[in-house]
């Protein structure tokens, strides 16, 4: 079974620049979160969709992050423009289920660095 | 403010010796527990998924118990081997569904 595959693994842009990550989840995973985790830090929740609906995105800073799932499947996260503050491993996660935590599987991270 | 915290931040182990480390949590709210590996260059790996108090559970030479009247659950590693050095990681579950992880701890086996 595939696992969760995000792209790139490493983008290096300067600040201003937009940038984009993307997500495919585990086929059938109906739960699907982005974080972002600075070092020595926990993963932070960026936001959380059921199939098509962003049910948390509390955290999400709106002013320049936008995500979206379009069909409930692949999602995409965008930074625009970017601030030297938004370098950071990127995850995307995913579940079975909707309305309840169950075990999350992740992807390998997409590192960005903003100069 | 709910807040999560591991201890220690890091811990270095002798290869065979045994070890333990904690996750504290809000007492309150409580809806799950997780626990997960993250090796350095991979992606964190699912542990233990803990729903209920006084839950104990174990994988091979991993273990985990689960106090959520006083918030805090421990990993237990016995028999410590190289290839447990990874970042351990805890992540809480409110009963609003809130998720808050902690920020891990790092556990590197010397041999």
């Amino acid at each position: 079974e595939a696992g969760v595959v995000q792209s790139p693994r490493y983008k290096i842009i300067e600040k201003k620049q937009p940038v984009a990550f993307w997500c495919n989840p585990i086929s059938g995973h109906n739960t699907l979160y982005w974080y972002r985790q600075n070092l020595g830090q926990g993963p932070e929740l960026l936001i959380r969709y059921e199939n098509e609906e962003a049910v948390d995105d509390s955290q999400l800073p709106k002013d320049r992050f936008s995500a979206e799932r379009l069909k409930g499947v692949d999602s995409t996260l965008k930074i625009q423009p970017a601030e030297l503050g938004d370098s950071a491993v990127y995850l995307c996660a995913s579940s079975a289920g909707t309305g309840t935590y169950n075990e999350q599987f992740f992807g390998p991270g997409t590192r960005l660095t903003v100069l | 403010i709910l807040n999560v915290e591991q201890s220690p931040q890091s811990l270095h182990v002798q290869e065979g010796d045994s070890t333990n480390f904690t996750c504290s949590f809000p007492s309150s709210n409580f809806y799950a527990l997780h626990w997960y590996r993250w090796e350095t260059a991979k992606s964190p790996e699912a542990l233990f998924v803990m729903t209920l108090n006084g839950d104990e559970k174990k994988k091979g030479r991993i273990s985990a118990t689960l106090n959520t009247k006083e918030g805090y659950s421990y990993l237990y590693i016995k028999g410590s081997q190289p290839e447990d050095s990874a970042t351990y990681l805890c992540a809480f579950i409110g009963s609003n569904y809130q998720l808050i992880w902690g920020a891990g701890t790092k556990l590197i086996i010397k041999p």
